[in-house]
């Protein structure tokens, strides 16, 4: 399974933008890349998703770089509803279902009011 | 219902114990997977099911970890002869083959006194 590396911790102030990285150097070129949150006491929750061109939705934007080799969740403006555990995945959308899904240990963002 | 149901949310049992942890998918999805979360650590793949075969069954801890899937929809994970070391959030997920998300429960928690 390709990896992913994440920083382990980051705080960002109230309703400010968020930038979460992460390091996915051994990618393939089939794999997206996913990003799934868990808020305290929940399970994970789709976040985004992105191949090779920026995304974005509701929730977020996904600016992913040219080589591919990292990417960078973006929250535009932090609420404390934030707050939570954000993981980076690698799964190819036509194998999706069809192969576990690998969570790292995630990057545990604080939102400071 | 709209998502993915878990049973029962909370579960206390003595040591030794066998217990039977229950996931309803949401309906038409083919894919099923279970994980395992002990307190602030990340989450551990357990198995997952393509319909009712198993392909990937190398997350089970042990021989006292089973689990089975019927219909293509309810999934049981069956934990024998319980050990403290058990207790932990487990979550289960659904998705479409060749999805893009997967939708999760909110997890039965275990625990083992």
């Amino acid at each position: 399974d390709a990896k992913t590396t994440q920083p382990n911790s980051m705080e960002s102030n109230e309703e400010e933008p968020v930038h979460l990285p992460c390091n996915h150097s051994t990618i393939s070129g089939t794999d997206y890349i996913h990003w799934y949150r868990q808020l305290p006491s929940q399970g994970p929750e789709y976040v985004i998703h992105g191949l090779t061109s920026n995304v974005n939705n509701r929730m977020a934007s996904l600016a992913i770089a040219e080589d591919r080799k990292s990417s960078t969740l973006i929250l535009h403006r932090a609420t404390l509803r934030d707050a939570a555990v954000y993981y980076c995945i690698l799964s190819a959308t036509t194998n999706f279902g069809n192969e576990k899904l690998t969570f790292g240990t995630g990057t545990r963002l604080t939102i400071i009011p | 219902g709209a998502g993915v149901s878990q049973s029962p949310s909370n579960k206390v049992t003595e040591k030794g114990k066998d217990v039977e942890l229950r996931c309803d998918p949401i309906s038409g999805h083919t894919a099923l997977y279970w994980y395992r979360q002990s307190l602030g650590q990340g989450l551990e793949f357990l198995i997952y099911f393509q319909g009712n075969s198993a392909p990937d069954k190398s997350g089970l801890p042990s021989d006292r970890f089973s689990a089975e899937r019927t219909g293509g929809s309810v999934s049981t994970l069956t934990i024998q002869r319980t050990q403290q070391e058990d207790s932990a959030v487990y979550l289960c997920a659904s998705s479409l083959i060749g999805g893009a998300e997967a939708f999760f429960g909110q997890g039965t928690r275990l625990t083992v006194v």
